[in-house]
């Protein structure tokens, strides 16, 4: 079945570590989206990617970093940077077709990430 | 810059009522409309996509409404059921692509 999987469903950060939450899919979709959620709030968006090389930040990019080497994957690093980090994640991703933004997102199942 | 709104933030109903979700948007620009389930730790479902030139969308008990002009629009549920029990959100596609999401409203529907 064609879908996203983010892996780990959960992941704990010491101080002043880095992690990554990997996110690939198999949907042979182009564009691709990490959004984090907080309790009561809704997602936000961190980084996109609408091409294989090519990546953007969103609106709280601060503290994140990512990369886009190839199309199934977009893997999310947590830096030491990032002062709060301690919330769900979710990957994201659509097929872009002629350049059009009607296409539907799909989602991961997310990974929640808590301080140590 | 898009701003989404749902109301209420929570709704708590009895089993077999018909119920309505409201979400508003700022900008009426907009390329379509997603509504999505949430539940506890879990990923998003996609309930139903509503494209701009579109007033509406059905499946199954859910059906949703779009009117552009008033920057509105209503998810709703018929003969509710304590497996609709979860948090509804709303979202708009911002100009990459993204989606800009409501806080959502946490449903219960109790036996």
């Amino acid at each position: 079945d064609g879908g996203i999987t983010q892996s780990p469903k959960y992941l704990f950060r010491k101080e002043g570590q880095n992690v990554t939450l990997s996110c690939e899919q198999n949907l042979n979709h182009d564009a691709m989206y990490w959004y984090r959620q907080d309790p009561g709030q809704g997602l936000r968006l961190i980084y996109y990617s609408q091409i294989v090389n090519d990546f953007q930040k969103g609106d709280i990019a601060e503290g994140y970093s990512v990369s886009r080497e190839k199309k199934e994957s977009f893997p999310l690093t947590v830096t030491s940077a990032q002062k709060n980090p301690t919330a769900f994640y979710l990957c994201a991703s659509r097929i872009v077709w002629a350049g059009l933004l009607d296409q539907p997102q799909h989602f991961g199942d997310g990974t929640r990430l808590s301080i140590l | 810059k898009q701003e989404v709104t749902q109301i209420p933030a929570a709704l708590s109903v009895p089993e077999g009522e018909n119920l309505v979700l409201n979400c508003s948007f700022t900008d009426s620009a907009i390329y379509n409309l997603q509504w999505f389930r949430q539940d506890p730790g879990k990923g998003l479902t996609s309930l139903l996509l509503i494209q701009s030139s579109q007033r509406e969308q059905t499946s199954g008990r859910l059906n949703a409404s779009l009117d552009k002009s008033s920057g509105r629009s209503t998810l709703y549920i018929a003969a509710s059921q304590p497996g609709d029990s979860a948090t509804y959100l709303c979202a708009v596609v911002g100009s990459q692509g993204n989606l800009i999401f409501g806080k959502g409203t946490k449903l219960s529907v109790k036996p």
